[in-house]
């Protein structure tokens, strides 16, 4: 049953540690997002990646956060340095391009101290 | 700019009762519509959606949804209603011309009483 994979599922730090959340997408899958979930507000879209390049990122603090493809079966999303405010659950999604269905991991609970 | 509104943040309904759950979209290209349903700590998992062809389409769990062009609405409805139904539902548009990124709507959280 193919599913998208996202480590950790919990991670409790410390404001000022760097952070790294990781996704391994459907394998053959040729896009992969970055959401980020609060309850303030709900869905955003962080990064976006297709084919490993990196199309849309406008939707991340610049300063702090960063999001990368090294391959076809990892993408990152790096927080350095974290602040209490990036606490939420940060979902990975990968999917077809041609399709436009996404397949969401079961997110990343992120809590910063 | 494109965004979805679900204008139902919660709604409770009586086991074995009919649902149905609002979303209207505005968007500026021929959108795909989706729906998605969210348990607690989990990821979102797709019910259905809408390409182009029928406007009425059929998902799993027995959900279906209308798309309204007219009212740039995509509605979500089920006959009856099951307590494993009790979720978050997220309606969520995209469009090829945008790169396929999902706009998702802020959720509805469907509550169902026995």
């Amino acid at each position: 049953d193919a599913r998208v994979t996202q480590t950790p599922r919990h991670k409790v730090t410390e404001m000022g540690q760097e952070v790294t959340m990781r996704c391994q997408p459907i394998l053959g899958h040729n896009t992969v997002f970055w959401y980020r979930q609060t309850m303030m507000q709900g869905l955003e879209l962080l990064a976006y990646f297709r084919n490993r390049a990196p199309l849309d990122d406008s939707g991340m603090p610049k300063d702090r956060f960063s999001a990368e493809m090294p391959d076809a079966t990892l993408a990152t999303l790096k927080i350095q340095p974290s602040e209490p405010r990036d606490s939420a659950v940060y979902f990975c999604a990968s999917g077809l391009h041609h399709t436009g269905e996404l397949f969401f991991g079961e997110g990343s609970r992120l809590t910063v101290l | 700019a494109q965004s979805v509104t679900q204008p139902d943040i919660h709604i409770t309904v009586s086991e074995g009762a009919s649902l149905e759950l609002r979303c209207n979209y505005s968007y500026g290209a021929t959108p795909y519509l989706f729906w998605y349903v969210q348990s607690p700590g989990q990821g979102l998992q797709l019910l259905l959606k809408y390409f182009s062809g029928d406007t009425l389409v059929q998902g799993i769990k027995g959900f279906e949804a209308e798309f309204k062009r007219s009212q740039s609405s995509f509605n979500l409805r089920k006959p009856s209603v099951h307590w494993s139904d009790a979720a978050e539902y997220f309606c969520a548009v995209g469009a090829l011309e945008y790169g396929n990124k999902l706009v998702f709507g802020a959720g509805t959280i469907l509550r169902v009483k026995s």
